[in-house]
């Protein structure tokens, strides 16, 4: 079993609904939690930053953590097309040469 | 300012050869990985290199991966006697030492290698 277990999509939306994606994870040393937004052909860039339990607000986009049932979620509200990337979940435990431990992440499509 | 970069953007050779993936890091950064993704598999991690430590080499699959980095900037990732499982995107992050966004890792582009 992987630590961390991300559903592959692909997930297709039309514009403006919500989307929410998630991931769960098995190893409880994990405390900071961060969403990687991925476009074709690009390197991923760092979306959103959440240290352990709890939500986190930022534009159209909220993160939220459950370290008690191991679930992180990343919710983006009105979607637009400029959305549609691969989404991946990643997670590391305390100390800043700790290691990324990634999920496979989600494709998302946001359809006119 | 400039982000981390990678050349070469695509690679293909052939089963045996050794290749040579290059990552410039974005300038001040410390830390430096490598991770390998493959369809279906997310990122997994290789090596990373912090200051003048010695670099955690625990995710580098086999002896035929090495990464060296010169004068604590540019790196370079060597493959030796590529195999086809060896095709994926292999890519770079940097990231800085000390302040609030110490723990983001800025990725490069990626090279994507293909053996054929």
């Amino acid at each position: 079993q992987k630590e961390v277990e991300q559903d592959p999509g692909p997930l297709s939306v039309p514009e403006g609904a919500i989307v929410s994606l998630n991931c769960t994870y098995s190893n409880s040393a994990f405390q900071y939690f961060m969403w990687y937004r991925q476009y074709s052909r690009k390197g991923p860039e760092l979306l959103m930053y959440t240290y352990s339990s709890g939500n986190k607000e930022d534009g159209r986009f909220t993160a939220q953590v459950d370290k008690s049932s191991k679930y992180i979620s990343l919710f983006i509200r009105d979607s637009q097309p400029s959305d549609s990337a691969t989404y991946l979940c990643a997670m590391k435990g305390a100390g800043t040469a700790s290691k990324l431990t990634f999920g496979t992440g989600t494709r998302l499509q946001v359809t006119l | 300012g400039a982000g981390v970069s990678q050349s070469p953007s695509n690679k293909v050779t052939e089963k045996g050869k050794d290749v040579e993936l290059r990552c410039d890091p974005i300038s001040g950064h410390t830390a430096l990985y490598w991770y390998r993704q493959s369809l279906g598999q997310g990122l997994e991690f290789l090596i990373y290199f912090q200051g003048n430590s010695a670099p955690d080499k625990s995710g580098l699959p086999s002896d035929r991966f090495s990464a060296e980095r010169t004068g604590g900037s540019v790196s370079t990732l060597t493959i030796q006697r590529t195999q086809q499982e060896d095709s994926a995107v292999y890519l770079c992050a940097s990231r800085p030492l000390a302040g609030w966004s110490t723990d983001t890792q800025y990725f490069g582009p990626g090279t994507r290698l293909t053996v054929l």
